[in-house]
């Protein structure tokens, strides 16, 4: 049983396409995240939702747009895609309260062409 | 601000050569920090969490002590299937429970 699954694992679209990505995780976790692996395996968070309500935003370009339905899931809608947007998207999830660790999906491998 | 910087950016070891990794960070409250292992095409990987200066955690080759400073991953007698890159995250107090990463350390150990 995969705990954190993100689809798609591979994306390729073209400038000024809309995409979206999916996360779910089964360990009934409440907080979830959204990270960016830029090409030097830097990790940087972008946004965390807590039982579905937005509680990180990190100076993301409006461009990016989270929701969560559920605690289960959270997802990342892209509009307008541009060139730098290309890296690797990384879901993640935790227990609430902090001090425990995170898990992370597969990753999806994002190519703006 | 609080920030996390791992050295060095790449090792290369030969198998059986032991080594340590450091984490270092400036933090103004540590909940924890946590030391992950990422292989190519895969997502982090968690390995340990330490939460206070003097801790040590151990694991097969892997061992992770923490200071009020930095963060030590020592490898004894490292094996090929070791390589990866191995990444370090705090969390601190300040509310939000954000993960906040270094730039990681890329090991590649030669058989």
């Amino acid at each position: 049983d995969t705990a954190v699954s993100q689809t798609p694992k591979y994306l390729v679209t073209q400038m000024g396409n809309d995409k979206s990505i999916k996360c779910e995780q089964n360990l009934g976790h409440d907080t979830m995240y959204w990270y960016k692996q830029d090409s030097k395996k830097f990790l940087k968070i972008m946004f965390s939702y807590n039982n579905k309500e937005l509680i990180i935003n990190e100076t993301v370009p409006n461009r990016f747009s989270p929701k969560s339905p559920d605690k289960a899931h959270l997802n990342l809608h892209i509009n307008s895609l541009e060139l730098g947007d290309s890296a690797v998207y990384f879901c993640a999830s935790s227990q609430t309260g902090g001090g425990t660790e995170a898990f992370f999906g597969q990753g999806t491998r994002l190519t703006v062409v | 601000e609080d920030q996390v910087t791992q050295s060095p950016e790449a090792l290369r070891l030969q198998e059986g050569e032991s080594s340590s990794l450091n984490c270092s960070y400036t933090v103004s409250g540590l909940r924890g920090l946590f030391w992950y292992r990422q292989d190519p095409g895969k997502g982090p990987e968690f390995l340990f969490t330490l939460y206070s200066a003097g801790e040590e955690k151990e694991k097969e080759r892997l061992k992770a002590t923490l200071t009020k400073k930095e963060s030590f991953l020592h490898i004894t007698a490292p094996k090929p299937e070791d390589s990866a890159t191995y990444l370090c995250a705090v969390q601190t107090t300040s509310g939000t429970y954000k993960y906040i990463f270094g730039t990681g350390t890329r090991l590649k150990v030669l058989a």
